[in-house]
């Protein structure tokens, strides 16, 4: 059973760019959150899709946006690319109260 | 909003030794879910231990065990026979009763675990 998948593994973008990062929940799982880590802190609560909507939403800026699909899988997209955007994300998927589950993370580096 | 704290930012212990990482808390709810999750460098979190706060009972999972203390606020881990394969970060989180409710976490500390 394949837990959560999330590509790419890393990724270096310019100031200015937008980038998408995608994300397949564990199979069974309805809810998919994601999460920024910056280096050497705990992760931060982006945003969460249920039934392919925003459900739930952290202090993050509207350059931030996402979507789920019939599927669950789900994509985060980072419009206006700044240095500070520079993190770990971290996407996990959930079922009611069975706890999440988290992906290995995409690495992204902005220049 | 929930706040959780995680005051060390950096631990170390000798293999086969135990060691105890803190954590405080601090929210409004009465009832609540406390973790925590173990990240090693390959970058994916990894569920350590759960403690549900109307549970009085601590939890433990194998070498794994808190001390909860919900009147304190404090959540702590205590990880017996330490072995090599622990280190790593380790993050306390909370999250509310409410089903896929989001997780708080700490800032994270650093374990290494000495051979």
């Amino acid at each position: 059973d394949a837990g959560v998948t999330q590509s790419p593994t890393h990724l270096i973008k310019t100031r200015g760019q937008q980038v998408t990062l995608r994300c397949s929940p564990k199979s069974g799982h309805d809810t998919v959150s994601w999460y920024q880590q910056a280096l050497g802190q705990g992760p931060q609560f982006i945003f969460q899709y249920y039934e392919e909507e925003e459900r739930q939403r952290g202090n993050f800026p509207d350059r931030f946006s996402g979507h789920q699909f019939p599927n669950y899988s789900s994509e985060l997209n980072v419009n206006a690319l700044l240095l500070g955007d520079s993190a770990l994300y971290l996407c996990a998927s959930s079922l009611a109260f069975y706890g999440y589950t988290f992906g290995s993370g995409t690495r992204l580096t902005v220049v | 909003a929930q706040t959780v704290t995680q005051s060390q930012p950096e631990m170390s212990v000798q293999e086969a030794e135990t060691v105890t990482l803190s954590c405080t808390y601090d929210t409004s709810e009465n009832n609540y879910y406390l973790f925590w999750y173990k990240q090693p460098p390959s970058r994916q979190m990894i569920l350590v231990i759960r403690q549900e706060a109307y549970k009085q009972q601590n939890a433990t999972e194998n070498r794994f065990s808190v001390n909860f203390q919900k009147a304190a606020k404090s959540f702590s881990l205590k990880i017996s026979d330490s072995q090599l394969g622990d280190t790593a970060m380790y993050f306390c989180a909370f999250m509310g009763l409410r089903a896929n409710s989001k997780l708080t976490f700490g800032k994270g500390i650093t374990l290494s675990v000495r051979p």
